[in-house]
C-alpha cells in the first residue's frame, strides 16, 4: 500500500460524458502527478501540482482539467469523453519535485 | 525515436536465473526511476538513482550517466517477479518533476 488512494476504481461511461477522478496523496507529500496509461501509448504524464498550485503540464488535452485544493487531494476532470480516453488514469504524489513518486492504484475508466 | 528506449519487450525466464532489464534514454536527466506494474495494474516505485548503484534484496539498479544507460538486476528470479518493469526519467530541465517513460519489459518467470 504505497498510502496514494484513488477513487472510484473503475468507472465506465458513455461518449460526451464528464467525469471527476479523485487522488488523496501520502500524509506529507505536497506534489501530485497525474498519468495516463493506454494500451497504445502507454504512460503519460498529464500534469504535475505543487502544495495547490500547477507545476508542469505534459500532454493534457484542453478537454482535461485538474486542480489541487487546501487539503492537497486532487481531482483530474474528463470532459466530452472519447472512445479513446479509455484509460488507466493513475495519480501519484512526492514530498516536492525532485523526490521518489509514490502511485495509487488508478482508476480503470471506460468510455462506451 | 523515443526519449527512452527499453529492450528486451518481453523476457521469459526460468526460476533462479540472473535477469537483466536495460534502459536507454537521449535525454540530460536528473534522476531515474525503476517501476513494476503487476499484472493486477498497480505501479510500486523499486528504485530511484541519479548516479551509481543501489540494491534492495534481490534487485539492483545501476546508471551510467555518460553513457545514458542503466540495467536494472534481478537475482535469483522467482515466478513473484513476473510483471511489466518501467524506467522512467525526469528530464534536467526546469524544476518539474515530471516523468517520461519507457514502454516497459515484460518478464515473466516459469517455475
Amino acid at each position: 500500500d504505497s498510502g496514494v488512494t484513488q477513487t472510484p476504481k473503475h468507472l465506465i461511461t458513455a461518449t460526451g460524458q464528464r467525469v471527476t477522478l479523485r487522488c488523496s496523496p501520502r500524509s506529507g507529500d505536497l506534489s501530485v502527478y497525474w498519468y495516463q496509461q493506454s494500451l497504445d501509448q502507454g504512460l503519460q504524464f498529464l500534469i504535475q501540482y505543487y502544495n495547490g498550485e500547477e507545476r508542469a503540464k505534459g500532454n493534457i488535452l484542453e478537454r482535461f482539467s485538474a486542480q489541487q485544493f487546501p487539503d492537497l487531494h486532487s481531482e483530474l476532470n474528463l470532459s466530452s469523453l472519447e472512445l479513446g480516453d479509455s484509460a488507466l488514469y493513475f495519480c501519484a504524489s512526492g514530498r516536492g519535485s525532485y523526490n521518489e513518486q509514490f502511485f495509487g492504484p488508478g482508476t480503470r475508466l471506460t468510455v462506451l | 525515436k523515443n526519449e527512452v528506449e527499453q529492450s528486451p519487450q518481453n523476457l521469459t525466464a526460468q526460476e533462479g536465473e540472473f535477469i537483466t532489464i536495460n534502459c536507454s534514454y537521449s535525454v540530460g536527466i536528473s534522476a531515474l526511476h525503476w517501476l513494476q506494474q503487476h499484472p493486477g495494474g498497480g505501479i510500486v516505485s523499486l528504485f530511484m538513482l541519479s548516479s551509481g548503484k543501489k540494491k534492495h534484496g534481490r534487485l539492483i539498479a545501476t546508471i551510467n550517466i555518460q553513457e545514458k544507460h542503466s540495467s536494472l538486476h534481478i537475482t535469483a528470479s522467482h515466478p513473484r517477479d513476473s510483471a511489466v518493469y518501467i524506467c522512467a526519467v525526469r528530464s534536467g530541465r526546469g524544476s518539474q518533476g515530471n516523468l517520461i517513460f519507457g514502454k516497459g519489459t515484460k518478464l515473466s518467470v516459469k517455475p
